[in-house]
């Protein structure tokens, strides 16, 4: 099966722009996450969407990221105005259901300059 | 929240020797525990992964032993080869409709052939 999809695979911006991701999940799969990988860390979860619903933004910075998943199929991500600190691999990841092995997609690679 | 915990930060074995990579995690609802394996400038892949309902698990040469009680799961290389090499990040989550992953920081594994 083909896996999950992202582009761009690679963003170089200017502090203060904007920048859009995209993620195609695994056909099928109701749940997708939005992970921020910053260098030498572990993946953190920014929003979970079940569906077009979303089910946990706990840790997605809301004054400058914004995701929306409409149809309940692809996603987009959102950074408006970029910082600095924003620089990391964005990664999208997808599952048949919650509680279920998560397949990752192969990331974005942002940098702000 | 669910704090995740690795050590150590990083790991060097010599070829076809084992190595094991320790985590703790601080929730005790967590109940699901998967190991990711991420090689340099790609995705995470699930390499193994268990449930709270059992204390080992094992494919090949690798292996998996939660220890509910200490809140502490353990990954097994056996037989260790160079494309073993890679950063492993453990991670944890409720399961259920908040199945939110909580990862490490992973551990750099050195193959010395």
């Amino acid at each position: 099966e083909a896996g999950v999809a992202q582009s761009p695979r690679y963003k170089i911006i200017e502090k203060r722009q904007s920048v859009a991701f995209w993620c195609n999940p695994i056909s099928g799969h109701a749940t997708l996450y939005w992970y921020q990988q910053i260098l030498g860390q572990g993946p953190k979860l920014l929003i979970q969407f079940q569906n077009n619903g979303v089910v946990d933004d706990s840790q997605l910075p809301k004054d400058r990221f914004s995701a929306e998943r409409l149809k309940g199929v692809d996603s987009t991500l959102k950074i408006q105005p970029a910082k600095l600190e924003d620089s990391a691999v964005y990664l999208c990841a997808s599952s048949p259901g919650v509680a279920a092995e998560q397949y990752f997609g192969p990331g974005t690679r942002l940098t702000v300059t | 929240g669910e704090n995740v915990e690795q050590h150590p930060s990083t790991l060097s074995v010599q070829e076809g020797d084992s190595a094991v990579i320790k985590c703790t995690y601080s929730d005790s609802a967590s109940n699901y525990f998967p190991w990711y394996k991420q090689e340099l400038g790609k995705r995470p892949q699930l390499i193994i992964d268990i449930r709270s309902n059992v204390g080992e698990k094992k494919d090949q040469r690798i292996a998996v032993t939660l220890n509910k009680t200490a809140k502490h799961f353990s990954l097994h290389i056996t037989e260790t080869q160079p494309e073993d090499s890679a950063v492993y990040f453990c991670a944890a989550s409720r399961g259920g409709a908040n199945s939110k992953l909580t990862f490490g920081k992973g551990i750099t594994l050195s193959v010395r052939p």
